[in-house]
């Protein structure tokens, strides 16, 4: 079982949509959560970290759920410029951090 | 525009070369560590160096040699690469206190032939 899953997508969505990505994580003592965000042929960017008690930065909302361990990323009113792989990211222990494979979204208008 | 720096953008070498990457950032972080990504996967961890120490080494192959000068600059030494090493090698640092926040280069990419 690989230490972090996300679903490879790519998910296709209209303009304006709601799209909401998982990530499954297998260590349960993983400290730290995050999604990254990659450009096409770039690097790799922090889009948010991730808490128990969920968090928002205007469009976006994540979520954690060490129970079950899971984070969510929730993408609300969709723009164009959202097209990216989505890079769910969690921090194991020390500096060890994995990347998932990354779910890739197009936002078509 | 990112405020770690990688050189060179892209290099292209043989097999019998020895090629290095170099990457700086000057924002005062402390841990520093090199990716490899393959095209259409995530990144792989390879080395990590906190405050100038090696502090991971993911069983990297021995023809990849990191090292950190100082707090502000990572290498990574070359030496005999297969084709199979072609791939986006990026560099990251991280501030003190907050390991998994991961501040990217632009990436160098690396073709062996």
């Amino acid at each position: 079982r690989k230490e972090v899953e996300q679903d490879p997508g790519p998910f296709n969505v209209p303009e304006g949509a709601t799209v909401a990505f998982n990530c499954t994580y297998s260590n349960s003592a993983s400290q730290s959560f995050f999604w990254y965000r990659q450009d096409c042929r770039k690097e790799p960017k922090l889009l948010m970290s991730v808490y128990s008690s969920g968090n928002e930065d205007g469009r976006f909302t994540a979520q954690l759920n060490r129970a079950s361990q899971y984070i969510s990323l929730l993408i609300r009113d969709s723009k164009l410029s959202d097209s990216a792989t989505y890079l769910c990211v969690v921090l194991t222990g020390g500096f060890k951090t994995i990347f998932g494979a990354g779910t890739r979204l197009f936002v078509k208008a | 525009d990112t405020e770690v720096t990688q050189t060179p953008k892209h290099l292209v070498m043989g097999m019998t070369n020895k090629k290095s990457l170099k990457c700086e950032q000057h924002m005062g972080h402390r841990a520093m560590y090199w990716y490899k990504q393959k095209a259409k996967k995530p990144p792989e961890l390879m080395f990590v160096y906190s405050y100038e120490k090696l502090s991971i080494n993911e069983s990297v192959p021995s023809r990849f040699s990191p090292e950190c000068p100082n707090s502000s600059l990572l290498n990574l030494h070359l030496h005999a690469l297969q084709p199979e090493d072609s791939a986006l090698y990026l560099c990251a640092s991280s501030p003190p206190g907050s390991t998994g926040e991961l501040f990217f280069g632009e990436g160098s990419r690396l073709t062996v032939l």
